[in-house]
């Protein structure tokens, strides 16, 4: 069964620095997005992505990231200067277009970042 | 801004069928039901969604009052494996729109 990868499972970072956090979506799916999940907490969405733009953000998502499909096939969520409050399971998704209701989301086993 | 409520936890017997409610009572006549789970910080794992109908699919069954206001999922066989977080969510199904969670129903399946 197709699936979302994420990569790295696990990053240790230094506040200050940056991070990217990459995910290679299913091959055939046009919608991308990135939730986080800080320990205890919600799922919370960050961006979704469509046609190289950014369809719609929450008020996590500020300057501090950004998202990017690079070459077609990865989506990348980088964080410019990471902050202690930063730290959080970062989930990837994507889904197909098309029929309404069908447009099912398929998550990554996601991308644990720990800042320091 | 939560549109659906659900039981905060719940336990179920290995073996037995687990029912899982959800209210969602201002569901508009676009949105749809949708069924997601957790299952200890893994990435949120897809289970059924759907309209009106009720609908079955290999890994459970989704039962819609007749006026949408509320649904169960249902887990025919739980298993331990089961043992998840469960949301329920409602969204418009066209393309592109994101899920929003809520805090969903942790479900603890016991042997």
């Amino acid at each position: 069964e197709p699936e979302v990868t994420q990569t790295p499972s696990h990053q240790v970072t230094q506040m200050g620095q940056e991070v990217i956090l990459r995910c290679v979506p299913i091959s055939n799916h046009l919608y991308f997005y990135w939730y986080r999940q800080i320990l205890g907490q919600k799922v919370e969405f960050l961006v979704s992505f469509y046609n190289n733009e950014i369809s719609e953000k929450s008020e996590i998502f500020d300057d501090q990231f950004s998202v990017e499909r690079p070459d077609g096939s990865n989506f990348t969520l980088k964080i410019r200067s990471t902050k202690l409050e930063d730290s959080a399971m970062y989930f990837c998704a994507s889904a197909r277009s098309g029929l309404s209701g069908a447009n099912v989301l398929t998550f990554g086993a996601g991308s644990r970042l720990t800042v320091l | 801004d939560a549109k659906t409520t659900q039981p905060t936890s719940m336990d179920c017997a290995e073996g037995r069928a687990a029912n899982l409610p959800c209210n969602h009572s201002t569901i508009s006549g676009n949105e749809y039901v949708y069924w997601y789970r957790q299952i200890h910080s893994q990435g949120p794992q897809y289970i059924i969604h759907g309209l009106k109908n009720n609908e079955t699919n290999e890994m459970a069954s989704l039962i819609i009052t007749e006026d949408r206001k509320s649904s169960t999922l249902i887990l025919p066989h739980a298993t331990l494996r089961d043992t998840a977080v469960y949301y329920c969510i409602v969204r418009v199904g066209a393309a592109g729109n994101k899920l929003t969670f809520g805090g969903g129903t942790r479900v603890l399946v016991k042997p």
